[in-house]
C-alpha cells in the first residue's frame, strides 16, 4: 500500500482565497483524521471521521473550515475564505477504528497564506 | 478527557549517549499510548505503542518505553544515541470511551551532538 496520500504538498495562496486539501487513506482503515501543526500549538485535531461520517468536529476552529468525506477512499479539507492565521502545516492520517491501533499519517500539506 | 504531558522541548545528547524522553498522562480509563517520530518534513512514524500487554514495549531503532501506571508515565529510552536519531518525539493517548482519537504532547526535539 502507497500509505496515506495527500495534496498538494505545498499550497501558497493569498488571503481570502479557497484552499482546499486532499486525501486518499489507506484502503481498509476506517477513520480519518485531519490534523493542524503549528509551532505555537502543535498538533490539534481538527475532525475525524468513522466510516465517512464526521464524528468529532469540535477542533474546526471556525465556520471558514468545513470538511467532507464523500466515500471511504477520499476526503477533502477546505477552508474559505483563508486567512494569514492558517498558514500551517495539515496532516491527514488514517487508521482503523479501535482506538489501540496506531494512526498512519500522510507526508503533510504545507499551507502558505500570505 | 485524556491529556499527555511532555517534559522538556528540547533535549541534547551526546553521540552514543542514552537518550530519555519523558511523558506523562492523564486519562479516567486505562489508556492506549504510543511514540511518533517526526523528521524535518516528513510525516509522523510509529516508533512504538502500548496496548495493555507488556509494560515494557520495544519498538524500531532500538527504542523501548516501559508503561508505569503508578507513575502515569511512558518514557521513551534509547541506550546509545545516534546522528539518525536526531527528530522530533511525540507522545499521544487513546483510550476506549470518549473521542476516540490521539491526542498528542507538544513535542520532544531531540539534537545529537557528535
Amino acid at each position: 500500500d502507497a500509505g496515506v496520500i495527500q495534496s498538494p504538498r505545498h499550497e501558497v495562496t493569498e488571503m481570502g482565497q479557497e484552499v482546499t486539501l486532499r486525501c486518499k487513506p489507506i484502503s481498509g482503515h476506517n477513520s480519518l483524521f485531519w490534523y493542524r501543526q503549528t509551532m505555537m500549538r502543535g498538533l490539534e485535531l481538527l475532525i475525524y471521521f468513522n466510516n465517512n461520517v464526521p464524528i468529532d468536529d469540535s477542533g474546526m476552529p471556525e465556520d471558514r473550515f468545513s470538511a467532507k468525506m464523500p466515500n471511504a477512499s477520499f476526503s477533502t479539507l477546505k477552508i474559505q475564505p483563508s486567512e494569514p492565521r492558517d498558514s500551517a502545516v495539515y496532516f491527514c492520517a488514517s487508521s482503523l477504528p479501535s482506538a489501540n491501533t496506531e494512526a498512519f499519517f500522510g507526508q503533510g500539506t504545507r499551507l502558505t497564506v500570505v | 478527557a485524556q491529556s499527555v504531558t511532555q517534559l522538556g522541548s528540547h533535549v541534547s545528547v551526546s553521540e552514543g549517549a542514552l537518550v530519555l524522553l519523558r511523558c506523562n498522562y492523564s486519562s479516567s480509563v486505562p489508556p492506549y499510548l504510543f511514540w511518533y517520530v517526526q523528521y524535518p518534513n516528513q510525516g509522523l512514524q510509529l516508533l512504538l505503542k502500548y496496548t495493555s500487554a507488556a509494560t515494557l514495549v520495544k519498538g524500531i531503532n532500538g527504542f523501548e518505553a516501559e508503561f508505569k501506571k503508578s507513575e502515569t508515565s511512558f518514557h521513551l529510552t534509547k541506550p546509545s544515541a545516534h546522528m539518525s536519531d536526531a527528530a522530533e518525539y511525540f507522545c499521544a493517548v487513546n483510550s476506549d470511551t470518549g473521542r476516540r482519537a490521539l491526542t498528542f504532547g507538544s513535542g520532544t526535539r531531540l539534537q545529537v551532538q557528535p
